[in-house]
């Protein structure tokens, strides 16, 4: 059964800071997703990655996958309020040829001025 | 187009009334996945359809829970009866297959409280 961890599950920063949220899951998948979700709204997509060594950068933030280490990352560079908001990863899985998401736990973001 | 949508946005019930929770999903999606979301658990998958048909409904909590899918523009999920410990945030989201992404479209959720 494919399991995603995501970490840290908490993280307050402050602005103008990088740092880094890691994906790892346990089994092979071709493609993670990342999703943003504002306090009381749904989720918004934010990357997709369909293969090893996929880089997609939008604004201050930057997604990565390493489909060998089953391994994504989300970067966020020099960080600003708006960014703050619980982001999650979800990796594909494929149960009687269709494809599912399983999400990780989320990573609650704050960024302090 | 509009998305996907939910209706109600928010429910209040008590215990042991029926509830139904409704969506629409994207026009011309083939895939629709109903999720739950509740602080200690995070966000579950509960079942999903393709071309209306159910293909995995291993996350259904408990008999109490069903869902339906009579045709391609609409979904319900139904509790009854509904328990305090169903309190939580249902989202429906739907894709398409054909899409090379196969990304997921989610709706604004319904937001229940069991009382």
């Amino acid at each position: 059964e494919l399991k995603v961890e995501q970490n840290p599950l908490f993280l307050s920063m402050q602005e103008g800071k990088n740092y880094t949220i890691y994906c790892n899951y346990s089994t092979t998948s071709d493609r993670l997703y990342w999703y943003r979700q504002d306090p009381g709204k749904s989720l918004e997509s934010l990357f997709v990655l369909l293969s090893n060594g996929a880089v997609k950068q939008e604004g201050r933030l930057m997604a990565s996958l390493d489909t060998k280490a089953r391994l994504s990352t989300l970067h966020i560079t020099a960080a600003v309020h708006d960014l703050s908001a619980t982001y999650f990863c979800a990796v594909a899985a494929y149960d009687q040829g269709a494809q599912k998401l399983v999400f990780g736990q989320g990573t609650r973001l704050t960024i302090n001025p | 187009d509009a998305g996907v949508i939910q209706s109600p946005r928010h429910e209040v019930t008590e215990m042991g009334q029926e509830v139904t929770l409704r969506c629409k999903p994207i026009s011309g999606h083939d895939y629709l996945f109903w999720y739950r979301q509740t602080m200690m658990r995070g966000l579950e998958l509960l079942i999903y359809f393709n071309n209306n048909v159910p293909i995995d409904d291993s996350g259904m909590p408990e008999d109490r829970f069903s869902a339906k899918m009579p045709n391609a523009s609409f979904s319900t999920l139904k509790i009854q009866p509904s328990e305090p410990r169903d309190s939580a945030v249902y989202f429906c989201a739907s894709r398409l297959t054909r899409a090379r992404n196969n990304e997921q479209f989610f709706g604004p959720g319904t937001r229940l409280t069991v009382l």
